[in-house]
């Protein structure tokens, strides 16, 4: 059974303070893991997929980096508009149609 | 990136009568869609996958007789509860898939039944 596991449960950060969000994956054959924003009453907004072990991409103050059992999102100097709920989710190849298991989720505060 | 909808936003409905929501893919055609239900402060439920032109696969525990799914086109994905109660308060995400296995969302819709 695909498992992923995502740490902390909440981070609080002061604006300019530069850290990363972990994710620890279980999956028979990854076809992808991807990263997704969430802001209160809103639905998750899409950010990263990852494919391969040893693969980064970066989007603004946002850097995801995929091993072959963790992925991680590194946030250089966050501001307060990075507060959000980041989920992270994997795709195993062996599934049908696409389906994602979610992690839990980090929540990110941070402070001015 | 691409735009999925949600329609409607938030919804009050009356326990017993059924509600409707709609998730369409704007800019993109999406031959599976996915629904979704969150709770407050949890991670996203898996309710069912939807296939255009075919029969809605629930996940285990969902009732299909209560969470009715029809994806009529490839552009769009209805889900109606019915016989409305209580516990079925709760925030419904759909998604759809691109012909790159990336999964984007809609806005979510906010039930509430009375």
């Amino acid at each position: 059974e695909d498992q992923v596991t995502q740490s902390p449960e909440a981070l609080r950060l002061q604006e300019g303070e530069s850290s990363s969000l972990n994710c620890s994956y279980t999956v028979s054959g990854l076809r992808g893991l991807f990263w997704y924003r969430q802001d209160p009453g809103k639905g998750p907004e899409f950010l990263f997929t990852l494919y391969s072990a040893g693969e980064e991409k970066e989007k603004e103050r946002l850097k995801a980096t995929l091993t072959k059992k963790e992925s991680f999102l590194h946030i250089t100097a966050p501001k307060p508009e990075d507060s959000a709920t980041y989920l992270c989710a994997v795709q195993d190849s062996g599934t049908s149609y696409g389906k994602l298991t979610f992690g839990q989720g980090t929540i990110l505060t941070v402070h001015p | 990136g691409a735009v999925v909808s949600q329609h409607p936003s938030r919804v009050i409905c009356k326990s017993g009568t059924s509600v409707k929501i709609e998730c369409r893919s704007l800019d993109f055609q999406a031959t599976t869609m996915f629904w979704y239900r969150q709770f407050p402060k949890q991670s996203l439920m898996l309710m069912a996958t939807s296939n255009e032109g075919s029969k809605a696969t629930y996940e285990q525990g969902v009732e299909k007789d209560k969470f009715l799914i029809n994806h009529a086109s490839l552009t769009l994905s209805t889900l109606t509860v019915t016989s409305a109660h209580p516990e079925d308060s709760s925030f419904y995400i759909c998604s759809a898939l691109t012909d790159v296995y990336e999964q984007y969302f809609g806005p979510g819709t906010r039930l509430t039944v009375t």
